[in-house]
């Protein structure tokens, strides 16, 4: 069974600083797609940033970027720039390719920025 | 375009009734799945239908059960709620497969009181 581990429950940075969520995740497939989900109070999930993992190249969306490793089973995020409006809670999610159909969530990183 | 509804935003059940709570996809997206959100589980997956039929189950009771409609429209229901069954409940739904990320509402929050 897919785990995923946020080690990083709480995090706050300043305005227009750069800040950086860890996500490492545990899985036996070789093929997979991993996701950062973000939760701000008006609690609807949205899409910031997925990865394919047969790609080595990092995803970017903008002031998001990763940081992918795939054989240490690392998937970090970047915010860039960090706006207040980033101010939520932020999931990192696994899914398999041609599985389940079930995204496995980490259990969150509550990030706050500061004016 | 319409994003994914659900219906509705709030519910105070009490304990032993059921509930039935709603969910309209993206128009288009035939794929529907269902999450039930706590602070000690953390997001946890309840099941996944398509077209019609259900592809995926998680490890809930049989109390929890679901159903799709032609037009995609999906309806989970709870019966025997308990206490623990206060969540929010988050539909997500995808125009087939997860893999290009799922598009969620912003959920039904569920108190059994």
């Amino acid at each position: 069974a897919q785990t995923v581990t946020q080690s990083q429950p709480e995090m706050s940075v300043q305005e227009a600083e750069t800040v950086t969520l860890s996500c490492t995740y545990d899985t036996s497939e070789n093929n997979y797609y991993l996701f950062w989900y973000k939760q701000p109070p008006s609690r609807q999930m949205i899409l910031v940033i997925r990865q394919e993992a047969y790609k080595q190249q990092n995803a970017t969306e903008n002031r998001f970027s990763v940081n992918f490793q795939k054989a240490a089973k690392s998937f970090s995020l970047k915010i860039s720039d960090s706006q207040l409006g980033d101010t939520a809670m932020y999931f990192c999610a696994f899914i398999s390719q041609g599985g389940s159909e079930k995204l496995v969530f980490g259990k969150g990183t509550k990030l706050t920025v500061n004016p | 375009k319409a994003g994914v509804t659900q219906t509705p935003r709030y519910l105070i059940k009490t304990r032993g009734q059921q509930v039935t709570l709603s969910c309209s996809p993206i128009s288009g997206h035939r794929s529907v799945s269902w999450y039930q959100q706590t602070p000690g589980q953390g997001l946890q997956f309840l099941f996944e239908y398509f077209s019609e039929t259900q592809r995926n189950k998680g490890n809930f009771p049989g109390r929890f059960s679901g159903r799709q409609f032609s037009n995609s429209r999906s309806e989970m229901n709870v019966s025997t709620l308990e206490l623990g069954d206060s969540a929010l409940y988050l539909c997500a739904s995808s125009p087939g497969t997860g893999v290009y990320g799922y598009t969620f509402g912003s959920g039904t929050r569920l108190t059994v009181v």
